[in-house]
């Protein structure tokens, strides 16, 4: 079966650094998405990656190891308002997208 | 700029009613789909439409049906509902899925309770 696996909860500091790592297991692959959700709002996109490496934009980052199946969305400079949800998506070989349970990123004074 | 729009916000039901989710996006997409969200569970796609007259069954389509009769509308219905389908439900749309970088724009969402 296809599965992609994140932390169900991570707590961080203003001001800090914090990574969200996502694994995943798919029949194929075709880039990985990260999306932002706040609590009772809809997601939206943050990030995609389709080559290994790391994406660079702004606060956040996102790398990508096709080999390892490993995936992780880097925030730098942490603000408050970045308390939310975040969505680990891949798109398989039907080009389907299938989603992580999502993190919880709580964020403390 | 709309976006997606999705209706209504909230919705309560009694087992064994129909109702019909709206979804409407001005963005001249193709690709429209509705997912619904469960705690503890990623999001799960319901139905799905690659343009205006085609439709498809996604991962969990029992229950529900979709008709795409034009570019910018894609509503979701309910047959006859169940306490199962308590959830919160999502309609997303986007240029196309064969392009592997495009994202999905998404309603404000429904918060929908079966009693």
């Amino acid at each position: 079966g296809q599965n992609i696996d994140q932390p169900t909860e991570m707590t961080a500091t203003e001001g800090a650094i914090v990574q969200i790592n996502c694994t995943y297991q798919t029949s194929g692959f075709n880039g990985l998405f990260w999306y932002q959700q706040h609590a009772g709002e809809a997601p939206t996109f943050l990030s995609y990656n389709v080559l290994d490496g790391l994406e660079e934009k702004g606060r956040f980052s996102s790398f990508l190891s096709r080999s390892k199946g490993y995936s992780y969305l880097l925030l730098k400079e942490l603000q408050m308002k970045d308390s939310a949800s975040y969505l680990c998506a891949v798109k398989d070989s039907n080009y389907q997208l299938i989603w992580g349970a999502g993190t919880k990123l709580i964020i403390k004074p | 700029n709309a976006g997606v729009t999705q209706t209504p916000k909230f919705q309560v039901l009694k087992t064994g009613q129909s109702m019909t989710l709206q979804c409407a996006q001005d963005m001249n997409h193709e690709y429209m789909s509705w997912y619904r969200q469960d705690p503890g569970m990623g999001l799960r796609l319901i139905h799905y439409s690659v343009g205006a007259g085609i439709t498809d069954q996604g991962e969990v389509p029992n229950g529900y049906n979709v008709s795409r009769s034009t570019t910018e509308d894609f509503p979701l219905r309910l047959l006859s509902a169940a306490p199962s389908q308590t959830s919160v439900y999502f309609c997303a749309s986007g240029q196309g899925t064969d392009d592997t970088n495009e994202k999905l724009f998404f309603g404000s969402g429904t918060q929908l309770s079966v009693l």
